[in-house]
């Protein structure tokens, strides 16, 4: 089954750092660029962050810039946000997501989800 | 920054009726285009790509159009599980998400 399932997530003081994972299964990891997508309460979807195949390449929203940290293990298929300085609007439900990049070249959209983990700050 | 804006930011609908979304760009994202739904407690579940062409799975009753700056969605006779959040992404330039359109019974 093609899904990718998250961990991580809860309370953390203003300040404070935290590290979300997600964990792929089902299909070919190093075929995806992967991706973070945020929803704070009573928001829309956030872009986040985006992470090439191979681990180079990443790219993140300006609100983020400075403060977060995506990587990828490819032998754990496991992808990570390491967040830090953590602000009260960083408070929001965190989505993983892939898009299929292999060959080089991006097809369709974002076509799996995680099935999100609530981040909280708060002191 | 691509600034992606839909309307209208909610839209009251009958079931069986036809519910039409619409999603526009700041400048061109050519037909880099895409549609989500999202419901409370759920991923979000891509429905078209590419501006028209719906993903695997994806009901005909959803149906996308438009390239450059003007996009739609339409949805012809919805049902009772169609009632959720829209979201359009553009992925010409990274990546960016309108504010989304919520469709209400």
């Amino acid at each position: 089954e093609v899904q990718l399932v998250q961990s991580g997530g809860g309370l953390v003081q203003p300040g404070g750092s935290l590290r979300l994972s997600c964990a792929a299964s089902g299909f070919t990891f190093t075929n995806y660029a992967m991706h973070w997508v945020r929803q704070a309460p009573g928001k829309g979807l956030e872009y986040v962050s985006a992470v090439s195949g191979d681990g180079s390449s990443p790219y993140y929203a300006n609100s983020v810039k400075g403060r977060f940290t995506i990587s990828r293990d490819n032998s754990k298929n496991t992808l990570y946000l390491q967040m830090g300085s953590l602000r009260a609007e960083d408070m929001a439900v965190y989505y993983c997501a892939a898009r299929y990049c292999g060959g080089g070249n991006c097809l369709t959209a974002f076509d799996i989800w995680g099935q999100g983990a609530m981040v909280s700050v708060s002191s | 920054e691509i600034v992606m804006t839909q309307s209208p930011a909610s839209l009251s609908v009958s079931p069986g009726e036809r519910a039409t979304l619409s999603c526009r760009a700041s400048q061109s994202v050519r037909s880099n285009l895409a549609w989500y739904q999202h419901k409370p407690g759920q991923a979000p579940r891509l429905l078209i790509y590419d501006a028209s062409t719906r993903a695997t799975g994806i009901p005909a009753r959803f149906s996308g159009s438009g390239s450059g700056t003007e996009f739609t969605l339409t949805i012809s006779s919805l049902q009772s599980e169609d009632f959720a959040l829209y979201y359009c992404q553009q992925y010409n330039d990274w990546y960016t998400f309108g504010q989304g359109t919520k469709l209400e019974i």
